[in-house]
């Protein structure tokens, strides 16, 4: 079975902290992505890696930043937390190439709440 | 502009009820489209894939169809179950990139 883990279901951070959400997958995946879904929206694009060490801006990266230092393993930085960036934040894996058929593989996703 | 809508927002059924959710699409060109169903507190999880050129699937109480001349998609539940409480989200990859376009999802909730 697909794994792909979030290392916390929930988080409550102050405003103007560094905070850090890692996302690790087993199906040596490349591509592999960082969403937030939010009521009413939908899931937003914040980051793509489809390597190691490469990344692309989604629709919303402000305010964030990513790093990919090995396959399995995609971390979302949010360098100040605001009260705005309270939300979930799905990660999802897939298989190389561009999107079309390729299944997504969601993780478990993290609650952040910022006070 | 590439957009995914579902109707309705929220449905409420009783258990043993059939009901049908709603995709229409407008992301130009068309490769496929997946329903992905999401329990509370969790990630989404694939049920099915529909391409270009299929008309209907089942999954076993799940049944898609797509009508790619109307850009619609259904998904149909047949004898609900109290475990098909979820959001059911429909999304379309934008062909040529990275990115897929996501439906804002139907929360469907099955009262015994």
């Amino acid at each position: 079975d697909v794994k792909v883990t979030q290392s916390s279901r929930y988080l409550v951070k102050r405003t103007g902290e560094k905070v850090f959400l890692e996302c690790v997958q087993d199906m040596d995946h490349e591509n592999m992505f960082w969403y937030r879904q939010d009521p009413g929206l939908g899931l937003r694009l914040i980051y793509f890696s489809y390597d190691v060490k490469m990344k692309e801006k989604g629709d919303i990266p402000e305010g964030y930043s990513v790093s990919r230092e090995k396959k399995e393993r995609f971390s979302l930085i949010l360098e100040s937390a605001s009260t705005n960036q309270t939300s979930m934040y799905l990660c999802a894996s897939s298989f190389f190439g561009i999107g079309s058929y390729n299944e997504q593989f969601f993780g478990p996703g993290t609650r952040l709440t910022v006070l | 502009k590439n957009q995914v809508e579902q109707s309705p927002q929220s449905l409420i059924i009783l258990e043993g009820k059939n009901c049908t959710l709603q995709c229409n699409y407008t992301v130009s060109p068309f490769s496929n489209l997946r329903w992905y169903k999401q329990d509370t507190g969790r990630g989404p999880v694939s049920l099915t894939i529909m391409t270009f050129s299929e008309n209907t699937k089942s999954n076993g109480r799940y049944t898609a169809t797509l009508d790619a001349d109307t850009k619609q998609s259904s998904l149909h539940i047949t004898a609900s179950q109290l475990s098909d409480s979820a959001s059911y989200i429909c999304v379309v990859p934008f062909s040529g990139t990275y990115k897929y376009i996501f439906g804002t999802g139907t929360r469907l909730k099955v009262l015994a």
